[in-house]
């Protein structure tokens, strides 16, 4: 079955710190996506990443970066000089297929929440 | 990227009553929806697969009697939380897919607060 742990259930750090949200996923498909959401206290999820099974090119954009790493099942996010506007729950999570003719539904992970003090 | 709107954003009903929450996806057809749970500080549960045109596949632990889901076009579907109680009280989060052949991706609504009293 699959599944997402995020060993970090609370992270505080300094604003302007480098900060990494830890993410390991189980699965048994060759064919996956990964993502990672954030959400604010205002609960709306915001969409940051997907990434799919076959590329474990690292990304950037602007503050965040992603290390993807197949052979030992994570898929890290590095949010570099946070500011306070990172405080937020950041999900990781997997989706899982159902099929080729059906869409795939989404596990998360419990989520780590992240405060970046001023 | 697709636009899936929720509504209502909050709604507070007496114990005992039905809420009805929508999901639409604005600009792309849906076949496929996804309703998620989230109770305070946790995390987002599967509740429902709706399918349009079909009956729902329900997540083991969810009461299909309670929580219905009615998918009846491309574009909407519908949690109706039956008989509500305080335990129920919850972020209700739905989310659409579109198959793209190369990538699939999932979009997620504002999410609906309920509160029972």
């Amino acid at each position: 079955a699959q599944k997402v742990t995020q060993a970090q259930t609370e992270i505080s750090v300094v604003e302007k710190e480098d900060v990494t949200l830890d993410c390991v996923y189980e699965t048994r498909d060759t064919t996956y996506y990964l993502f990672w959401y954030k959400q604010p206290p205002s609960g709306e999820l915001v969409f940051l990443i997907r990434r799919n099974s076959f590329d474990e090119q690292n990304e950037i954009s602007g503050r965040y970066s992603w290390n993807f790493q197949k052979s030992t099942s994570s898929f890290n996010f590095t949010i570099t000089a946070s500011q306070v506007v990172d405080s937020a729950v950041y999900f990781c999570a997997l989706s899982d297929p159902q099929g080729k003719t059906s869409y795939d539904k989404v596990i998360f992970g419990p989520g780590t929440s992240l405060s970046v003090i001023p | 990227g697709a636009v899936v709107s929720q509504h209502p954003s909050r709604v507070i009903c007496k114990s005992g009553t039905s809420v009805k929450i929508e999901c639409r996806s604005l600009d792309f057809q849906a076949t496929t929806m996804f309703w998620y749970r989230q109770f305070p500080k946790q995390s987002l549960m599967l509740m429902a697969t709706s399918n349009e045109g079909s009956k729902a596949t329900y997540e083991q632990g969810v009461e299909k009697d309670k929580f219905l889901i009615n998918h009846a076009s491309l574009t909407l579907s519908t949690l109706t939380v039956t008989s509500a109680h305080p335990e129920d009280s919850s972020f209700y989060i739905c989310s659409a897919s579109t198959w793209d052949h190369m990538n699939t991706e999932a979009f997620f609504g504002q999410g609906t607060r309920l509160t029972v009293v």
